[in-house]
C-alpha cells in the first residue's frame, strides 16, 4: 500500500489479556515509531526503530510493553497483561529519516479499549 | 516534563483570517521543527516542517516562524478556510542525536464561518 497501515483498527480487549498491534511501514522506510495517544494529549513517544534494532525504547511505560521489527519492515507492538490505562489510540509512523531532516508518516492508529 | 508545550488548548478563528498557532520548547539540541494536522478518527499528517538553520519556511497559505533564541515558533494560516479545522500538533526532534520526534499536546483550531 501507499501509506502507514495499521490492524487492527478497534481492539476491544479484557484486563488481564495480551495483546499485539500491527504497523506496516512505507516501503522502503528504515526508521518507525510507535506513540501512544489518550483523550486531549499528544502523542507520546513509546519507541524508535532503525532497520531492525530498537534505537530508543525509553518511552516505554513499563516492562509490559515491548516491540519488535524482525526484518526491517513490519513492527508489532506488544502489551502483556493490558491494563484499563492502557487505553488508548496507538499510532505508528515510519519515516527515509536517517538524520536527515524527513517527516514522519502516519497510520490511521489502533484503538485500544482495556474492559 | 513537557518539552514541546503548546499552550493554548484550543482557538476561534474566523474564516478569511489569519490563524497563527504558537509553540514553545525546551531542549536546545531540538534541530528539527514539524506541524502535523489530524482530523478525528485519522492519524496525524505532515504539514510543514522548519530546519534550526533558517526562521522561515512558507508552503501556499502555511508558513513557519522559528525564534531559537526564545525557543519558540509558531505556525501561521491565511487567509483561514474552513477545512483548517483540526487539531494542529506541533513536533521538534534532535536530528543529529537520536531522530526521536517529540510531540506538543496540540491546539484545536475551529474556523467559524
Amino acid at each position: 500500500g501507499a501509506g502507514v497501515s495499521q490492524t487492527p483498527s478497534n481492539k476491544v480487549t479484557e484486563k488481564g489479556k495480551y495483546v499485539e498491534l500491527r504497523c506496516d511501514p512505507i516501503s522502503g522506510h528504515t526508521a518507525l515509531y510507535w506513540y501512544r495517544q489518550s483523550l486531549g494529549q499528544g502523542p507520546e513517544f513509546l519507541i524508535y526503530f532503525q532497520g531492525t534494532g530498537a534505537a530508543d525504547d525509553s518511552g516505554l511505560p513499563n516492562d509490559r510493553f515491548f516491540a519488535v521489527r524482525p526484518e526491517g519492515s513490519v513492527s508489532t507492538l506488544k502489551i502483556q497483561r493490558t491494563e484499563r490505562g492502557d487505553s488508548a489510540v496507538y499510532l505508528c509512523a515510519s519515516s527515509l529519516s536517517q538524520g536527515g531532516n524527513t517527516e514522519a508518516f502516519f497510520g490511521q492508529g489502533t484503538r485500544l479499549t482495556v474492559v | 516534563d513537557q518539552q514541546v508545550k503548546q499552550n493554548s488548548p484550543s482557538l476561534s478563528v474566523q474564516e478569511g483570517r489569519i490563524s497563527i498557532l504558537n509553540c514553545d520548547y525546551t531542549n536546545s539540541m531540538f534541530d528539527y521543527f514539524l506541524w502535523y494536522k489530524k482530523y478525528p478518527a485519522e492519524g496525524p499528517t505532515f504539514l510543514i516542517s522548519i530546519s534550526s538553520i533558517k526562521d522561515k519556511n512558507e508552503d501556499g497559505r502555511f508558513t513557519v516562524f522559528l525564534n531559537k533564541s526564545a525557543k519558540h515558533l509558531s505556525l501561521h494560516i491565511v487567509p483561514s478556510q474552513p477545512g483548517d479545522s483540526a487539531v494542529y500538533f506541533c513536533a521538534a526532534s534532535a536530528k543529529g542525536r537520536d531522530d526521536k520526534i517529540i510531540f506538543g499536546k496540540g491546539t484545536r483550531l475551529h474556523i467559524l464561518p
